[in-house]
């Protein structure tokens, strides 16, 4: 069935550092792709969104292009923040009303 | 517009028990679905509704229930409380009928069950 890998944490980075959070998911169909963010005490919120092959999805800095050949939807960004400390949810569409998620990625960014 | 809006935001209960927890979905959401978010198996599916109707369930056991009022709100119910249960559970709207397949998800701020 649908699931979606995603680097497993918690993730560590002084503010400015590099972020990589890897994702990958299964290829069943051509499903759209999203990344999730979830702040202490709160719900989740849509970052950023993809919905075919080679689109970029982009928000607040945080990018990630959704690569058919490897089945791959990385989030990156440049120059991370305190305030983006949070925990990041990697998610696939399907065909069947739900959102599949991968398991949840802490980062912690150190000023 | 108002968000996503769950009640309660706290629940204690004890095994055995049941408990029914309630999501209003954004004004003119016609797609509500629930999530189990735990620390060890992160965002699990339990069901979605549009327009009154259960178009998938996720693979929890029938102690496990929902429904979809007219009004778009929705409630789940779990039957015969276990430990296991405690969790914070997510309600999640979106506005189109094809729901979370294509769409942008609203999520509520959750329930957060603890059952002892």
């Amino acid at each position: 069935g649908d699931s979606v890998t995603q680097m497993e944490g918690p993730v560590t980075l002084s503010e400015e550092a590099f972020l990589t959070i890897n994702c990958t998911y299964t290829a069943t169909g051509y499903p759209s792709l999203f990344w999730y963010v979830q702040y202490p005490g709160e719900g989740l919120q849509l970052l950023l969104k993809a919905t075919k092959a080679d689109d970029k999805g982009s928000n607040k800095g945080f990018e990630a292009t959704y690569r058919k050949e490897t089945t791959s939807f990385h989030l990156e960004k440049g120059s991370v923040q305190v305030s983006d400390s949070a925990v990041y949810f990697c998610g696939r569409g399907g065909s069947n009303y739900k959102l599949t998620f991968g398991k949840g990625t802490l980062l912690t960014v150190n000023p | 517009k108002a968000g996503v809006t769950q009640t309660p935001r706290y629940l204690i209960k004890t095994r055995g028990q049941q408990v029914t927890l309630s999501c209003s979905p954004i004004s003119g959401h016609r797609s509500v679905s629930w999530y189990q978010q735990t620390p060890g198996q992160g965002l699990q599916f339990l069901f979605e509704y549009f327009s009154e109707t259960q178009r998938n369930k996720g693979n929890f056991p029938g102690r496990f229930s929902g429904r979809q009022f007219s009004n778009s709100r929705s409630e789940m119910n779990v039957s015969t409380l276990e430990l296991g249960d405690s969790a914070l559970y997510l309600c999640a709207s979106s506005s189109d009928r094809e729901g979370a397949t294509n769409e942008k998800l609203f999520f509520g701020s959750g329930t957060q069950l603890s059952v002892l």
